[in-house]
């Protein structure tokens, strides 16, 4: 099963965009990229994902690189409500339709 | 909001005692996911479910068994509940793809 790696926390000023990396340089050809976040307390939301083009909707845009062993999450104006963890996973669909979290990056948007 | 419903919201019970957690959804998606959550270690993958009578295991499944004998419902069991069982409790749900929505979850302590 493809890892995901993120970094374990990030501040970002309101406002900026926010650029969340994610390495899974053990992805295989047919797995997807997915990305979450969790405000505290709440169950986890969907946020986009992608198998290896640029994927933009109204929340943020997902970019993977050509090689698909990185990630990045774009938040494009971060506000006060975009402080979560976020986690990046990479489908596993073998037997069934399973996904693992890791433990995301806590993102903080600083005023 | 996506039609997805956990009950009890908190629980409070003894070790030794059976528990069962229930979610609900209206969506009529095939996959139904139970996760735990705990600092330091994310949301981990319990048991899920592809279908009706289709259970299938996942990372931390040992103490634990589900039932899902209609669509709709999800049951997750903890035959003789032990404190590390202590745990916020998610439910998620998908038709094909992503994992596209989550319960509020259930709080749950083991005295």
């Amino acid at each position: 099963d493809a890892k995901t790696t993120q970094p374990p926390s990030m501040d970002c000023a309101e406002g900026r965009a926010a650029n969340l990396p994610c390495n899974h340089s053990t992805i295989s050809g047919n797995e997807y990229v997915y990305w979450y976040r969790q405000i505290h307390s709440q169950g986890p939301q969907y946020i986009i994902h992608g198998l290896k083009n640029n994927e933009t909707n109204e929340m943020a845009s997902l970019i993977i690189t050509e090689d698909r062993k990185s990630s990045t999450l774009i938040l494009p104006h971060a506000t006060l409500r975009d402080t979560a963890v976020y986690y990046c996973i990479v489908r596993v669909d073998n037997t069934g339709n399973q996904f693992y979290f890791g433990t995301g990056t806590s993102l903080t948007v600083i005023p | 909001d996506a039609g997805i419903t956990q009950s009890p919201r908190h629980k409070v019970t003894e070790t030794g005692t059976p528990v069962t957690l229930r979610c609900h959804q209206t969506e009529n998606h095939r996959y139904m996911y139970w996760y735990r959550q705990d600092p330091g270690h994310g949301l981990r993958l319990i048991h899920y479910s592809y279908g009706v009578k289709d259970t299938d295991k996942g990372e931390v499944s040992d103490g634990y068994s589900v039932s899902r004998s209609k669509t709709e419902d999800f049951l997750l069991t903890l035959e003789s509940a032990t404190s590390s069982q202590t745990s916020v409790y998610f439910c998620a749900i998908s038709e094909s793809g992503g994992l596209r929505y989550f319960g509020a979850g259930t709080r749950l302590s083991v005295l």
